[in-house]
């Protein structure tokens, strides 16, 4: 079973529509991030989550919104949705007892077309 | 600039060819520094996390040169299975920065 998974795998919606990404992990980790990825322009940090009551911006939050439900679930939104938002999305997990690490565990990503 | 940067590639290599990939990065206070793997349209595995010392797993080699901000990958004996993308990437205790990878085709 995967440790990380995220719902749904595809979407193709239209503009203007509300979407919402979900995130679930059962790898017990308090740490959650989103982020998408686009052709030459690498992975980039939509929003991070340290624990329930804790959201912060990433590089490119404008457009999107979080919703951290519980520990192991950590939702995407994208309130009305634009074409420069088609992208693969991932969620990523990561442990706090090892902070100084940081190394990311993350699921098999959402591929999202705005039409 | 980027905060973290790879050559795009690709990098083709015959099937037992040695190949190394460099990235540099640009915040100094960065602590954690680690490669990714990628194959298309999948997500980033964890390959190998780098240290100060440099580490090595079987046929892949880390450096980090803090001196420089850079970090290397050294792939011997390539395999056809190694054909993929390779992201580096560097942190703080808070979150990553990822490059944009470098593309590897091992060929026959």
């Amino acid at each position: 079973d995967a440790d990380v998974t995220q719902t749904p795998r595809n979407r193709i919606t239209k503009t203007g529509k509300r979407i919402m990404l979900e995130c679930s992990q059962t790898k017990g980790h308090d740490r959650m991030y989103w982020y998408r990825q686009d052709p030459g322009l690498g992975l980039r940090l939509i929003y991070y989550s340290f624990d329930v009551k804790d959201i912060n911006k990433g590089e490119i939050s404008d457009g999107y919104s979080v919703s951290r439900q519980a520990q192991a679930k950590f939702s995407l939104s994208l309130e009305s949705a634009i074409p420069n938002q088609t992208a693969l999305y991932f969620c990523a997990t990561s442990d706090p007892d090892r902070v100084r690490n940081n190394e990311q565990f993350f699921g098999p990503g959402t591929r999202l077309t705005v039409l | 600039r980027k905060e973290v940067e790879q050559d795009p590639g690709p990098f083709n290599v015959p099937e037992g060819a040695t190949v190394a990939f460099n990235c540099t990065y640009s915040n100094s206070a960065s602590q954690s520094f680690f490669w990714y793997r990628q194959d298309c349209r999948k997500e980033p595995k964890l390959l190998m996390s780098v240290y100060s010392s440099g580490n090595e797993d079987g046929r892949f080699t880390a450096q980090l040169n803090r001196a420089s901000q850079y970090i290397s990958l050294l792939i011997r004996d390539s395999k056809l299975s190694d054909s993929a993308t390779y992201l580096c990437s560097s942190g703080t205790a808070s979150k990553l920065t990822f490059g944009t990878g470098t593309r590897l085709q091992v060929t026959l």
